[in-house]
């Protein structure tokens, strides 16, 4: 099952701040986010696990509710290096010997213009 | 440290004709992926290999798509014979432990596949 990220496109001017969301309708085990430039690979961003802290560095950060299944990204300041598609991927809740894998959204764009 | 090696970076078929991709991931890690990208979407994967061996492959489609990973280091997907719905970008990832809840996948540039 794909999760959903909204919004599917964002515009910003360089400063402020962006709020992306991943939502699932199945029981997570945990949320992966990337980030990906143009003709470029993806990057990782960082992994929040059910029953983890929230994370980030610097001016990016993420939150996991597991009672909701949805994980935000904030991006706080934005900078124009910050322009690119965020992909969340989640992991669903297994059963015993089954595999771990990701399912990724359909992506956000992020604009961030000077 | 290098990063994930793929080849070709761009590859123009007609419809029916055969295409191979070749993925080196970085030294020393054990688990490689396969994920298709289709234009507006996020990747989806194909395969899954554990050393040498196939941990997932359920999205694959057997009928026309094979992937092997000789030696547990180097991949090659297969695709044969192509249709134009197999247009898109074919990432290749590794990572250095089996768990992705504690290993970062690593993808490399891709290659993209244009079926005519």
């Amino acid at each position: 099952q794909q999760p959903v990220q909204s919004p599917q496109a964002v515009i910003l001017r360089e400063g402020e701040d962006a709020v992306i969301n991943c939502s699932s309708s199945k029981a997570l085990y945990s949320v992966h986010w990337y980030r990906q430039k143009h003709g470029e690979a993806p990057v990782f961003l960082m992994i929040l696990l059910k029953g983890g802290e929230q994370k980030g560095h610097e001016k990016i950060s993420a939150s996991f509710n597991e009672k909701k299944q949805q994980s935000s990204l904030y991006l706080t300041a934005s900078q124009l290096s910050y322009s690119g598609t965020y992909f969340c991927g989640t992991e669903r809740l297994v059963r015993r010997g089954g595999s771990e894998k990701l399912v990724f959204g359909k992506g956000t764009k992020l604009t961030v213009n000077p | 440290e290098a990063g994930v090696a793929q080849s070709p970076r761009y590859k123009i078929i007609e419809k029916r004709q055969s295409v191979a991709f070749w993925c080196n991931p970085i030294s020393g890690h054990a688990t490689l992926y396969w994920y298709q990208q289709i234009l507006g979407q996020g990747p989806k994967l194909l395969i899954q290999f554990q050393n040498n061996g196939v941990v997932d492959d359920s999205q694959l489609p057997k009928d026309r798509f094979s992937a092997e990973r000789l030696k547990g280091v180097d991949s090659t997907l297969k695709i044969q014979p192509a249709k134009l719905e197999d247009s898109a970008v074919y990432l290749c990832a590794s990572s250095g432990g089996t768990s992705i809840r504690t290993d970062t996948q690593y993808f490399g540039p891709g290659t993209r596949l244009t079926v005519l």
